[in-house]
């Protein structure tokens, strides 16, 4: 089984500023990564698929990288209906695992 | 309107049995890869089950194999999830999930999930 690994758990940014999450794979899953955020009482919200496509409807402010072991995601000036959880997930190989989550908090 | 609508949670004892559905509507549901995954309280989310677009072939988790079995009825619109032998862990909010066109196991649509508490 393909451990994903995130970081940090918990990142406090204020608005406007720029957050960076890490998601690392125990082996490689090629492009096969995507990125959910979820807030309390919702269902996730895809974000990104391949890694890097951004999904219908997601701002440009927001952008997925990396490819085999490392990926990122990255929102460039935070709003504040940003401020959720998230979790990366890779479709690579049966079975298909998710991170454990990155909690963005308003510092 | 594309939406999924998860039902059929509720409380059941461990060692009992549930079905859940999940309506489909908006969109050809033949035409995609569904999944249920899971979210224990306060916890991260877990894939649980997938069916491909004919339901000819399936995948689970270890951690439920053998005792859930999803499936789909392309006639009717609703994909199922017949969840047996339930025990303390398997207490979770359950979402259907459809897979991206070209990447089955990548979510783009969830329903609202369905809880599942286990518990005598």
């Amino acid at each position: 089984e393909i451990v994903m690994t995130q970081s940090p758990a918990t990142l406090s940014v204020s608005p406007g500023e720029r957050a960076t999450l890490s998601c690392r794979a125990s082996q490689s899953v090629s492009s096969n990564l995507v990125w959910y955020q979820q807030k309390p009482g919702q269902a996730p919200r895809l974000l990104f698929y391949g890694a890097s496509s951004r999904a219908t409807g997601i701002p440009a402010r927001f952008s997925g990288s990396g490819s085999g072991t490392e990926f990122t995601l990255t929102i460039s000036s935070l709003q504040s209906e940003d401020f959720a959880d998230y979790y990366c997930q890779q479709y690579n190989n049966w079975p298909y695992t998710f991170g454990q989550g990155t909690k963005l908090e308003i510092k | 309107e594309v939406q999924l609508v998860d039902s059929g949670g509720g409380l059941v004892p461990p060692g009992g049995s549930l079905r859940l559905s999940c309506a489909v509507s908006g969109f050809r549901f033949s035409s995609y890869a569904m999944s249920w995954v899971r979210q224990a309280p306060g916890k991260g989310l877990e894939w649980v089950s997938g069916i491909s677009t004919s339901g000819g072939s399936t995948y689970s988790a270890d951690s439920v194999k053998g005792r859930f079995t999803i499936s789909r009825d392309n006639s009717r619109n609703v994909l199922y999830l017949q969840m047996n032998n339930l025990r303390a862990d398997d207490t979770a909010a359950y979402y259907c999930a459809r897979g991206l066109r070209g990447h089955n196991f990548a979510f783009d649509l969830w329903g609202q999930g369905t809880l599942v508490t286990v518990s005598s």
